[in-house]
């Protein structure tokens, strides 16, 4: 059965700063991992997907992530956030074609001038 | 602007109310979601349809009853819930049902 954790429930950090989100999961079997973003009173919004191919993805909004198979790790990356940035982010894994999405607990980014 | 429709964005109900949340899509997807949230946690899968038949059904109480009428609508029929159904609740869609989940703004659900 495949899982996701999500290592940081909480990142703050300053405007303009880089900033790393973590998300290591576990399956015997090839997986499709995606970001999702939470802003405040909305649904969730995809920020970027790996599906095959290049492990390094791009995604909106200038963040990207990478896919280490070895490591079974799938960070998001942001070289420099803006306020704007502030929400909840999720990792998300499915590894069969039935579209059942596993969601780690979540990381709560807080951008501050 | 999100591509997926739910309506209505926040609901009051009665213990022994009868409701639906419907939610809308018109980007040719033809696999559908229903899932619920609760504050400050991950969504959690309800059901998944697919060329509108019911594929998955996460061993959710019968109290909720879903419905497709259509490849561009899911409702999600309520009945008898409970306070601890009280949440957001969420639809989402995609192409096909391994491809990348596009997400309503949800219906918030409070129960008295």
């Amino acid at each position: 059965a495949q899982s996701v954790t999500q290592l940081d429930s909480q990142v703050p950090v300053f405007e303009e700063a880089p900033v790393e989100l973590r998300c290591n999961y576990s399956s015997s079997v090839s997986v499709y991992l995606f970001w999702y973003v939470q802003y405040p009173n909305q649904g969730l919004q995809l920020l970027l997907k790996y599906l095959s191919g290049s492990t390094l993805v791009k995604g909106i909004n200038g963040f990207e992530a990478e896919f280490n198979k070895s490591q079974t790790s799938f960070h998001l990356r942001k070289p420099s956030v803006h306020i704007s940035d502030t929400a909840e982010y999720f990792c998300a894994v499915s590894e069969d074609s039935w579209g059942k999405l596993q969601f780690g607990a979540g990381t709560q980014v807080v951008v501050t001038p | 602007d999100t591509e997926v429709t739910q309506t209505p964005k926040h609901l009051v109900m009665g213990m022994t109310n009868k409701k639906s949340l419907k939610c809308e899509q018109h980007m040719g997807h033809r696999a559908m979601y229903w899932y619920k949230q609760k504050a400050k946690k991950p969504p959690e899968l309800m059901f998944v349809y697919s060329y509108e038949k019911l594929s998955i059904n996460e061993s959710v109480p019968s109290r909720f009853s879903p419905e497709c009428p259509n490849s561009s609508l899911l409702n999600l029929h309520l009945h008898a819930l409970q306070p601890e159904d009280s949440a957001l609740y969420l639809c989402a869609s995609s192409q096909e049902r391994s491809q990348p989940q596009h997400f309503g703004d949800g219906t918030r659900l409070s129960i008295l």
